[in-house]
Protein backbone atom coordinates (compact mmCIF):
# COMPACT_ATOMS: atom_id res chain seq x y z
CA UNK A 1 0.00 0.00 0.00
CA UNK A 2 1.97 3.22 -1.23
CA UNK A 3 -0.54 5.51 -0.35
CA UNK A 4 -0.40 8.95 -2.56
CA UNK A 5 2.28 9.14 -5.34
CA UNK A 6 4.00 11.52 -7.13
CA UNK A 7 6.11 11.13 -10.40
CA UNK A 8 8.37 13.04 -11.00
CA UNK A 9 10.00 14.17 -7.71
CA UNK A 10 11.90 16.70 -9.38
CA UNK A 11 11.83 19.07 -12.35
CA UNK A 12 13.71 21.04 -14.30
CA UNK A 13 11.54 23.24 -17.31
CA UNK A 14 12.63 25.68 -19.80
CA UNK A 15 10.07 28.30 -20.48
CA UNK A 16 7.19 27.07 -23.01
CA UNK A 17 8.02 23.55 -22.22
CA UNK A 18 5.19 21.32 -21.44
CA UNK A 19 5.10 18.65 -18.42
CA UNK A 20 2.41 16.68 -17.22
CA UNK A 21 2.77 15.68 -12.91
CA UNK A 22 1.45 12.25 -12.64
CA UNK A 23 -0.15 11.52 -9.24
CA UNK A 24 -1.40 8.47 -8.35
CA UNK A 25 -3.41 6.85 -5.27
CA UNK A 26 -4.00 2.89 -4.43
CA UNK A 27 -6.68 3.60 -1.22
CA UNK A 28 -9.82 3.86 -3.94
CA UNK A 29 -10.39 7.26 -2.98
CA UNK A 30 -13.01 9.24 -4.62
CA UNK A 31 -11.11 13.04 -4.47
CA UNK A 32 -8.09 14.09 -5.61
CA UNK A 33 -6.54 17.98 -5.44
CA UNK A 34 -3.49 19.11 -7.03
CA UNK A 35 -1.91 22.13 -4.67
CA UNK A 36 1.07 24.19 -5.25
CA UNK A 37 3.18 25.70 -2.19
CA UNK A 38 5.32 28.69 -2.21
CA UNK A 39 7.22 30.25 0.47
CA UNK A 40 4.31 32.51 2.38
CA UNK A 41 1.36 31.68 0.52
CA UNK A 42 0.52 28.00 2.17
CA UNK A 43 -1.13 25.56 0.21
CA UNK A 44 -3.33 27.04 -3.09
CA UNK A 45 -5.23 24.48 -4.52
CA UNK A 46 -5.14 24.42 -8.81
CA UNK A 47 -7.79 22.24 -9.15
CA UNK A 48 -9.61 19.25 -7.74
CA UNK A 49 -11.79 16.04 -8.74
CA UNK A 50 -15.33 14.54 -7.08
CA UNK A 51 -14.75 11.48 -9.21
CA UNK A 52 -13.29 9.65 -11.90
CA UNK A 53 -14.10 11.84 -15.54
CA UNK A 54 -14.81 15.26 -13.17
CA UNK A 55 -12.62 18.03 -12.89
CA UNK A 56 -13.64 21.66 -11.36
CA UNK A 57 -10.87 24.80 -10.79
CA UNK A 58 -9.79 25.46 -7.63
CA UNK A 59 -8.12 29.17 -6.49
CA UNK A 60 -5.21 29.60 -8.85
CA UNK A 61 -6.34 27.15 -12.07
CA UNK A 62 -4.84 29.82 -15.31
CA UNK A 63 -2.01 27.63 -16.92
CA UNK A 64 -2.90 24.30 -15.77
CA UNK A 65 -4.95 21.54 -16.33
CA UNK A 66 -5.90 18.23 -14.96
CA UNK A 67 -7.35 14.95 -16.59
CA UNK A 68 -8.75 12.31 -14.19
CA UNK A 69 -9.77 9.41 -16.81
CA UNK A 70 -9.04 6.56 -13.91
CA UNK A 71 -9.68 6.79 -10.65
CA UNK A 72 -6.67 5.85 -9.06
CA UNK A 73 -4.84 8.92 -11.31
CA UNK A 74 -5.15 12.61 -11.40
CA UNK A 75 -2.92 14.29 -14.23
CA UNK A 76 -1.61 17.86 -14.02
CA UNK A 77 -0.83 19.28 -17.41
CA UNK A 78 1.41 22.76 -17.95
CA UNK A 79 0.95 23.57 -21.80
CA UNK A 80 3.68 26.68 -21.59
CA UNK A 81 5.57 26.97 -18.94
CA UNK A 82 6.24 30.15 -17.22
CA UNK A 83 8.98 31.40 -14.28
CA UNK A 84 5.75 32.56 -11.98
CA UNK A 85 5.07 28.52 -12.00
CA UNK A 86 8.70 27.99 -10.14
CA UNK A 87 7.12 25.73 -7.00
CA UNK A 88 6.48 23.00 -4.98
CA UNK A 89 3.43 20.87 -6.32
CA UNK A 90 1.33 18.38 -3.99
CA UNK A 91 -0.92 16.12 -4.89
CA UNK A 92 -3.53 14.86 -2.64
CA UNK A 93 -6.30 12.33 -2.16
CA UNK A 94 -8.93 11.50 0.40
CA UNK A 95 -12.27 9.05 0.92
CA UNK A 96 -14.83 11.79 0.46
CA UNK A 97 -15.20 15.64 0.22
CA UNK A 98 -16.75 16.18 3.76
CA UNK A 99 -15.47 14.61 6.91
CA UNK A 100 -12.53 12.44 5.80
CA UNK A 101 -8.38 13.01 6.17
CA UNK A 102 -6.86 13.82 2.80
CA UNK A 103 -3.49 11.98 2.06
CA UNK A 104 -0.62 14.24 0.76
CA UNK A 105 1.95 13.05 -2.00
CA UNK A 106 5.33 13.26 -0.96
CA UNK A 107 5.43 17.08 -3.80
CA UNK A 108 7.40 17.91 -6.72
CA UNK A 109 9.56 20.36 -7.05
CA UNK A 110 9.54 21.99 -9.98
CA UNK A 111 12.11 24.92 -11.39
CA UNK A 112 10.90 27.29 -14.67
CA UNK A 113 14.31 28.92 -16.31
CA UNK B 1 -14.46 33.10 -3.29
CA UNK B 2 -13.85 30.37 -0.46
CA UNK B 3 -10.93 31.49 1.86
CA UNK B 4 -9.14 30.71 4.86
CA UNK B 5 -6.84 33.43 7.05
CA UNK B 6 -4.67 32.28 9.63
CA UNK B 7 -2.32 33.95 12.25
CA UNK B 8 0.26 34.68 13.46
CA UNK B 9 2.20 33.74 10.13
CA UNK B 10 4.97 33.29 12.92
CA UNK B 11 5.41 32.10 16.50
CA UNK B 12 8.49 31.38 18.76
CA UNK B 13 7.91 29.99 22.60
CA UNK B 14 10.26 28.62 24.68
CA UNK B 15 9.58 24.75 25.73
CA UNK B 16 7.53 24.32 27.87
CA UNK B 17 4.80 26.91 26.91
CA UNK B 18 1.35 26.82 25.37
CA UNK B 19 0.91 27.62 21.70
CA UNK B 20 -2.23 29.12 20.02
CA UNK B 21 -2.63 29.29 16.35
CA UNK B 22 -5.90 31.06 14.99
CA UNK B 23 -8.25 30.68 11.66
CA UNK B 24 -11.01 31.95 10.56
CA UNK B 25 -13.04 30.86 7.12
CA UNK B 26 -15.27 32.55 4.74
CA UNK B 27 -17.93 29.74 3.27
CA UNK B 28 -20.48 28.67 5.91
CA UNK B 29 -20.81 25.42 4.19
CA UNK B 30 -17.73 24.30 5.62
CA UNK B 31 -18.15 21.41 7.90
CA UNK B 32 -14.55 19.83 8.13
CA UNK B 33 -11.59 21.37 9.66
CA UNK B 34 -8.25 19.56 9.75
CA UNK B 35 -4.88 20.89 10.94
CA UNK B 36 -1.51 19.61 9.11
CA UNK B 37 1.93 19.63 10.25
CA UNK B 38 4.80 20.16 7.75
CA UNK B 39 8.46 19.74 8.99
CA UNK B 40 11.11 21.38 6.50
CA UNK B 41 11.63 19.26 2.68
CA UNK B 42 8.04 17.16 3.89
CA UNK B 43 4.67 16.10 2.89
CA UNK B 44 1.82 18.05 4.85
CA UNK B 45 0.73 15.55 7.80
CA UNK B 46 -2.96 15.52 9.38
CA UNK B 47 -2.00 16.24 13.52
CA UNK B 48 -5.71 16.74 14.38
CA UNK B 49 -9.22 17.68 12.51
CA UNK B 50 -12.42 17.80 14.01
CA UNK B 51 -16.31 18.27 12.26
CA UNK B 52 -18.88 20.87 12.20
CA UNK B 53 -20.62 19.31 14.87
CA UNK B 54 -18.43 19.35 17.42
CA UNK B 55 -16.94 22.71 19.87
CA UNK B 56 -14.10 20.87 20.42
CA UNK B 57 -11.58 17.86 20.38
CA UNK B 58 -8.31 17.01 22.28
CA UNK B 59 -5.41 14.49 21.60
CA UNK B 60 -2.78 14.43 24.21
CA UNK B 61 -1.02 17.63 23.61
CA UNK B 62 -3.00 19.57 21.28
CA UNK B 63 -6.47 20.47 20.97
CA UNK B 64 -8.75 22.10 18.76
CA UNK B 65 -11.86 24.80 19.27
CA UNK B 66 -14.19 25.53 16.91
CA UNK B 67 -16.98 28.30 16.30
CA UNK B 68 -19.07 27.91 13.88
CA UNK B 69 -21.12 30.83 14.31
CA UNK B 70 -18.21 33.55 14.47
CA UNK B 71 -16.60 31.01 11.67
CA UNK B 72 -13.42 30.32 13.39
CA UNK B 73 -11.36 27.79 14.55
CA UNK B 74 -8.09 27.62 16.28
CA UNK B 75 -5.22 25.02 17.55
CA UNK B 76 -4.18 24.65 21.02
CA UNK B 77 -0.69 22.67 21.57
CA UNK B 78 0.58 22.62 25.31
CA UNK B 79 3.81 22.29 26.93
CA UNK B 80 5.63 22.41 23.68
CA UNK B 81 8.26 20.47 23.00
CA UNK B 82 11.34 21.24 19.91
CA UNK B 83 10.28 18.58 18.08
CA UNK B 84 6.73 20.44 17.58
CA UNK B 85 8.76 23.15 15.51
CA UNK B 86 7.46 23.27 12.43
CA UNK B 87 4.91 25.01 9.64
CA UNK B 88 1.51 23.94 10.80
CA UNK B 89 -2.04 24.75 8.77
CA UNK B 90 -5.00 24.85 9.11
CA UNK B 91 -8.03 24.08 6.40
CA UNK B 92 -11.64 24.11 5.81
CA UNK B 93 -14.00 22.28 3.37
CA UNK B 94 -17.07 21.77 2.16
CA UNK B 95 -15.87 19.52 -1.12
CA UNK B 96 -12.82 22.13 -1.85
CA UNK B 97 -10.11 21.23 1.02
CA UNK B 98 -8.75 25.74 1.41
CA UNK B 99 -5.81 25.93 3.70
CA UNK B 100 -4.76 29.24 5.21
CA UNK B 101 -1.41 30.66 4.66
CA UNK B 102 0.54 28.55 7.42
CA UNK B 103 2.61 29.35 10.69
CA UNK B 104 5.78 29.04 11.14
CA UNK B 105 6.43 27.58 15.01
CA UNK B 106 9.48 27.62 16.63
CA UNK B 107 9.96 25.78 20.16
CA UNK B 108 13.24 26.77 22.06
CA UNK B 109 14.89 24.86 24.67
Amino acid sequence: NAGVTQTPKFRVLKTGQSMTLLCAQDMNHEYMYWYRQDPGMGLRLIHYSVGEGTTAKGEVPDGYNVSRLKKQNFLLGLESAAPSQTSVYFCASSYSGQDTEAFFGQGTRLTVV
Amino acid sequence: GENVEQHPSTLSVQEGDSAVIKCTYSDSASNYFPWYKQELGKRPQLIIDIRSNVGEKKDQRIAVTLNKTAKHFSLHITETQPEDSAVYFCAARYNKLIFGAGTRLAVHP
